[in-house]
Parts: C-alpha cells; structure tokens; sequence
C-alpha cells in the first residue's frame, strides 16, 4: 500500500521569501503525485499533479514541484509566498490512474507573516 | 472548470439523528465519487469509494451501517449519516471523477457536521 509523509507539520514564511514543502512517498511502483491546497473550512484545490513525463511540473498560483525518485520526494516549491498562501498543503499519492484512490499526508500548515 | 457542489456546508442535529449530505458535480459525469472524512487539524481520511449504479466500496474500519452512501446517477452521491453521535461531529467532503477523462478528482468545499 502506498504512504505519504509530509515531514513539516507547520512552516513559517515571510511575504516574498521562497518556499518548500517536502514530500515523501512509499509506492512500489510510479506513483501519481498531487499537492492540494486547504484554505479554512473549504475544500481542497488542485495545484499539480504529476503521472509522468518532465520530473519539474508547473501548477497554479506560481507553485512548482519536482519528481525525484531516487528520494522518493515530490517537493512543492514557490520562488515567492504572498500572504494569501496562507492554507494547509497536502500532498497526495495514488497508485493508478482508473481509480485514483488517493492517500494524503497529514499536511502542512503555512504561515505568511509579514 | 469543474465545479463539485456539496450542501449542506454546514449542519448543527441533535444526537440520534440522520443526516444526509449531498455531492453534486455540476457541470460533467461523474462515475466515482469519493467520500472522506477530516478531523481538526489532521489529514483526509478515505471512507469510501462510490460508484453510480453499483454498491459503495467502504475502507478498513468504516461502518457501512452508519455511513450510507448511494450515488443513483452520474451527478450526485449522498452520504447519511444515520442515527448520528457526538463522536461523528466531523468535516466531511466529498470528491468526483470526469468519466473518461484524465483529469483529476475535484472536491467539494465540505460539510462541517456538529453533533450535539
């Protein structure tokens, strides 16, 4: 079964500095990687997702992540917070297409402080 | 974009009731939908997997009793919560599936469940 595990439970950042959220996972196979975003009381948001192809994806919000599997690490990165990116972060993995059952780490919370 | 439309958003019961929740896509078929559960601070938890036309397929540790789930068509699943506890007080969101296509689950924006 596959696993996830998001190392940091709370980050803080200040406004315009960078960013990085790590991701761990545990899958046999290649996984299909996803980092969601949470803002208070709603549900989750897409930013990414990575099935294959180019390692460095591009998602929304100005956020990257990179497939690494020699560290079994799927990192989200942002050159530059802004204080509306201020959620919870989830990075979640399944383990087929056709399904899609998905399994998340427990999250991480990011601060922006001014 | 997709849109997946949960209502409630919120509702407040006295203990021993049912609740029902309900997850519509509203703008494509959606022949899986997903259901999870989140408690304060912590990670979504998959309760079930629900399929149009066919039983739920429930986790480990989920009471299919307590949980009912039926998805009678391609844009909406429900989840009832029957004969509801305190200890069911939760945020409950569900999430839906483009048939044939590859994009991603959508989820809805959750229901906050407050039993008392």
């Amino acid at each position: 079964a596959q696993s996830v595990t998001q190392p940091d439970i709370h980050i803080t950042v200040s406004e315009g500095a960078s960013l990085e959220l790590r991701c761990n996972y545990s899958y046999g196979a290649t996984p299909y990687l996803f980092w969601y975003v949470q803002s208070p009381g709603q549900g989750l948001q897409l930013l990414l997702k990575y099935f294959s192809g180019d390692t460095l994806v591009q998602g929304i919000k100005g956020f990257e992540a990179e497939f690494k599997r020699s560290q079994s690490s799927f990192n989200l990165r942002k050159p530059s917070v802004h204080w509306s990116d201020a959620a919870e972060y989830f990075c979640a993995v399944a383990a087929n297409f056709g399904n899609e059952k998905l399994t998340f780490g427990t999250g991480t919370r990011l601060t922006i402080i001014p | 974009g997709a849109v997946v439309s949960q209502h409630p958003s919120r509702v407040i019961c006295k203990s021993g009731t049912s609740v029902k929740i309900e997850c519509r896509s509203l703008d494509f078929q959606a022949t899986t939908m997903f259901w999870y559960r989140q408690f304060p601070k912590q990670s979504l938890m998959l309760m079930a997997t629900s399929n149009e036309g066919s039983k739920a397929t429930y986790e480990q540790g989920v009471e299919k009793d307590k949980f009912l789930i039926n998805h009678a068509s391609l844009t909406l699943s429900t989840l009832t919560v029957t004969s509801a506890h305190p200890e069911d007080s939760s945020f409950y969101i569900c999430s839906a599936r483009e048939a044939l296509s590859t994009t991603p689950q959508h989820f809805g924006d959750g229901t906050r469940l407050s039993i008392l």
